[in-house]
């Protein structure tokens, strides 16, 4: 995998559907993994950055579980509420040296709908 | 605590203007970034800095200028604007150990 990929583009849930979201990176020269959080009209807001292989990170609804070996995670959210319609993003940084230099490269976004 | 302040939120500019889009961060991060994103595409890198006086060329910088000559300032100058530029543009900044990068709101640039 040459550049970072997200699936599906776009989703429609239901309100209380739980619903999963997969990016796929390069797994060579990793350094840290990073889900956004991207409401309309707002900045993106980070919800989890993660660097080791096995690293699992949870806030309240939303947890994510991150692969380095073979290059992907999921974010999972647990009973999707309206609130949690946005884009999700996912980056991906390279190590330079021991630094990412804040050099992120991202995914083009799963947009997800929750219907009340 | 303000975080990342971009300016301005919207913009339109003729073919052939010139402008500056503004960012400034209270954080005290060394890395400053600026992305565009476009329909169906991730943000790309433009520009970024891993400090003042330190810049350097990402993904797309062609048609883009940048400077850093405080920490805390990182602007973005279009010298000769173009549709193509037509897009939204953010700045970020992320703290030298690399944690969560924080953006600005957000310029929605259209080129006429």
């Amino acid at each position: 995998i040459l550049n970072v990929e997200q699936s599906p583009q776009s989703l429609h849930v239901q309100e209380g559907d739980s619903t999963n979201f997969t990016c796929s990176f390069p797994s060579s020269n990793f350094y840290a993994l990073h889900w956004y959080r991207w409401e309309t009209a707002k900045s993106p807001e980070a919800l989890f950055v993660m660097t080791l292989n096995g690293d699992e990170k949870k806030k309240g609804r939303i947890s994510a579980t991150l692969n380095t070996k073979e290059g992907y995670s999921y974010l999972y959210i647990k009973g999707s509420q309206p609130e949690d319609s946005a884009t999700y993003l996912c980056a991906r940084t390279a190590n330079a040296g021991g630094t990412s230099y804040g050099k992120l490269t991202f995914g083009q976004g799963t947009i997800l709908t929750v219907h009340p | 605590n303000a975080g990342v302040t971009q300016t301005p939120k919207f913009q339109v500019l003729k073919t052939g203007q010139s402008m500056t889009l503004q960012c400034a961060q209270d954080m005290n991060h060394e890395y400053m970034s600026w992305y565009r994103q476009d329909p169906g595409m991730g943000l790309r890198l433009i520009h970024y800095s891993v400090g003042a006086g330190i810049t350097d060329q990402g993904e797309v910088p062609n048609g883009y200028n940048v400077s850093r000559s405080t920490t805390e300032d990182f602007p973005l100058r279009l010298l000769s604007a173009a549709p193509s530029q037509t897009s939204v543009y953010f700045c970020a900044s992320t703290s030298s150990t690399n944690t969560e990068a924080f953006f600005g709101q957000g310029t929605r640039l259209t080129v006429v």
